[in-house]
């Protein structure tokens, strides 16, 4: 079974809509994100949480919004789409290493979110 | 502000052939640095990381240094596969506040039998 899973993979929708996208772990860890992918942009970073009582705005929030339901649980919410928030989403997991400290992030299949 | 600059693609190579991915950054102090693999329709895996100044990260066959002096961490391989067509990413962990990963913008890489 995958670590990191994303529910829907696909979802077509139109503007105005709200949508949320689910993350779950098993992986244990405290640490979560949620990014967007843009084609020839790389990931940029939405909104991070480092515990269930903590969340961050990342680089691109407007728009957005986040809850952290529970330790394994991440969700990502469109109030209202729009077609430039077309892009894939991916969620990630982490924790520092005990050994050397290096936070090293895993990341879930995506979805794929259109806006119409 | 920190940034990770990767060379432009697409790349495509015949296989057999070697490869390198220029990547270089800039960022406050030493952070970890890392290179992520997206194969098509999938998300992103972890291909290699390195956490300081000369270290080597290695997997699959890749190989990439932390090169201070030159802020680089390119990606190399001496044989390509078909198999290793896919997009890769150049990543490192700002140290600075909270740690977040910066990404390249990513470079396609096709393989031809």
């Amino acid at each position: 079974d995958a670590d990191v899973t994303q529910t829907p993979r696909n979802r077509i929708t139109k503007t105005g809509k709200r949508i949320m996208l689910e993350c779950s772990q098993t992986k244990g860890h405290d640490r979560m994100y949620w990014y967007r992918q843009d084609p020839g942009l790389g990931l940029r970073l939405i909104y991070y949480s480092f515990d269930v009582k903590d969340i961050n705005k990342g680089e691109i929030s407007d728009g957005y919004s986040v809850s952290r339901q529970a330790q394994a649980k991440f969700s990502l919410s469109l109030e209202s789409a729009i077609p430039n928030q077309t892009a894939l989403y991916f969620c990630a997991t982490s924790d520092p290493s005990p050994i050397d400290g290096t936070d090293t992030q895993y990341f879930g299949p995506g979805t794929r979110l259109t806006v119409l | 502000g920190n940034s990770v600059t990767q060379m432009e693609g697409p790349v495509t190579l015949s296989e057999e052939a070697f490869l390198t991915i220029n990547c270089t950054y800039t960022a406050t102090g030493y952070p970890s640095l890392f290179w992520y693999v997206q194969y098509p329709g999938e998300g992103l895996q972890l291909l290699l990381k390195a956490t300081k100044a000369d270290d080597k990260g290695s997997n699959k066959g890749f190989e990439a240094t932390y090169r201070k002096e030159t802020t680089s961490f390119h990606l190399e391989k001496g044989s390509v596969q078909v198999s290793d067509s896919a997009v890769y990413f150049c990543a490192l962990l700002q140290i600075q506040g909270a740690q977040k990963l910066v990404f390249g913008q990513g470079t396609r890489l096709t393989i031809n039998p």
